[in-house]
């Protein structure tokens, strides 16, 4: 069971656009929500992350939006550059019973930039 | 950010040889290690969570003969991938969860295993 549903799936946007990826969650039990980019062939990077007690948080280009209720939070990169074309993960970790530090991970998102 | 070496970043080996692959904290202690793979196009999939000093704990459906993993020291771990086949070929990639770090994970640059 996909415990954290990212979406779209891909995603082209062009070049000074708002790239927009949206993810979802079920287990009330997760305290702490990463997004992660990869490039190919690299391990995955920290891009930016929040907790459950605000409800977004802005680094530069890149906010995160999260909206307890719903049990969703979403990506939102500004001014969108072809060097932001990469794989982004969403994942989550829970704050009970579990190994500090395991995350669940999304499916990711390919997004495209244009230029 | 901290930094987690991880060597060697691609191998090519025989069917039935044995690849050990290397993961390092280079600026932090690593109270936990975690072991990813990753197929083309697809998420990170947990293979095993080791702590420094006991035995790694695997997902289920990872066989723990053919996963070796050692985590010897808070900067050191290492997967053995024995009697390698090619549908062991894959993306690996480790990670590790820094003392204190209240659960931030870094990931390592990962490893393209190519099992001939």
């Amino acid at each position: 069971q996909q415990q954290v549903k990212q979406s779209p799936q891909s995603l082209i946007v062009q070049k000074g656009g708002i790239s927009i990826i949206n993810c979802a969650y079920e287990n009330t039990a997760f305290d702490y929500f990463p997004w992660y980019q990869q490039f190919p062939g690299k391990g995955p990077a920290l891009l930016i992350a929040i907790r459950p007690d605000v409800s977004e948080k802005k680094e530069g280009r890149f906010t995160i939006s999260f909206n307890k209720s719903a049990k969703q939070f979403s990506l939102h990169i500004m001014d969108s550059q072809p060097g932001d074309s990469a794989t982004y993960f969403c994942a989550a970790r829970p704050s009970e019973g579990s190994t500090l530090g395991r995350l669940y991970f999304g499916r990711g998102t390919q997004l495209t930039v244009w230029p | 950010g901290a930094v987690v070496s991880q060597h060697p970043s691609r191998v090519i080996c025989k069917s039935g040889t044995s690849v050990k692959i290397e993961c390092r904290s280079l600026d932090f202690q690593a109270t936990t290690m975690f072991w990813y793979r990753q197929f083309p196009k697809q998420s990170l999939m947990l293979m095993a969570t080791s702590n420094e000093g006991s035995k790694a704990t695997y997902e289920q459906g990872v066989e723990k003969d053919k996963f070796l993993i050692n985590h010897a020291s808070l900067t050191l771990s290492t997967l053995t991938v024995t009697s390698a086949h090619p549908e062991d070929s894959s993306f690996y990639i480790c990670s590790a969860s820094a003392v204190g770090g209240f659960g931030k994970l870094f990931f390592g640059s990962g490893t393209q295993l190519s099992v001939l």
